[in-house]
């Protein structure tokens, strides 16, 4: 079965320092992955996928096929930034498998 | 235009009784999800349609849920003989479906309390 591993349930960092959210995804074929975000009283929407290789608020994500890993990076972080962020694998009939989320908290 | 809706947004039941919680999907999506959200997890997969039919109804956790999209629009997740278990958020997809990855849009889900 797939998974996505996000090891952090919590992450706290200040406003200005970079920021990493882990995931791991498990091993098959070409994965495709995703970042969805939910900010405090809205719904789940999509951040960004590896396939786009865009950056979105200033969040980049590189797929690493040989560690398995698609971390969630933003150099200098803001207050704005502090939501739910999981990290998502895409499978058959492009169903979403999601990890179990990272909630990162931005300090001023 | 309107995002995809979910009604009831709260919903509390007693254990064994029957609900059905509706989506409204966004106009046009012919693509629809179901998931659902436990306490502390990601939102885990139920049953995906395409137009009226289930195309994938692999992570229906029993036979006690259901699901319907009768006109290939709105689609109703059903739980019979509900169970203290049965207790989350229940997301709501849709997305244009091009053979590809498009956008999930998701809607605000409905929390589904058993007693």
């Amino acid at each position: 079965a797939q998974r996505v591993t996000q090891p952090e349930k919590l992450l706290s960092v200040f406003k200005g320092a970079p920021v990493e959210l882990k995931c791991n995804y498990s091993y098959s074929g070409s994965p495709e992955l995703f970042w969805y975000v939910q900010y405090s009283r809205q719904r789940l929407q999509l951040l960004l996928r590896h396939i786009s290789r865009e950056s979105i608020k200033g969040f980049t994500a590189d797929l690493n096929k040989g560690e398995t890993s698609f971390h969630l990076k933003k150099p200098f972080a803001q207050e704005e930034d502090s939501a739910m962020y999981y990290c998502a694998r895409g499978g058959s009939n492009y169903k979403l498998t999601f990890g179990k989320g990272t909630l990162l908290t931005v300090n001023p | 235009g309107a995002g995809v809706s979910q009604t009831p947004s709260n919903k509390v039941t007693e254990k064994g009784k029957y609900v059905e919680l509706r989506c409204d999907p966004i106009s046009g999506h012919t693509a629809l999800y179901w998931y659902r959200q436990s306490l502390g997890q990601g939102p885990e997969f139920l049953i995906y349609f395409q137009g009226t039919g289930a195309a994938d109804d692999s992570g229906l956790p029993n036979d006690r849920f259901f699901a319907v999209r009768p006109e290939g629009s709105v689609s109703t997740l059903k739980i019979q003989r509900t169970e203290r278990g049965d207790s989350a958020v229940y997301l709501c997809a849709s997305t244009l479906f091009g053979g590809g990855y498009n956008e999930q849009f998701f809607g605000p889900g409905t929390r589904l309390t058993v007693l």
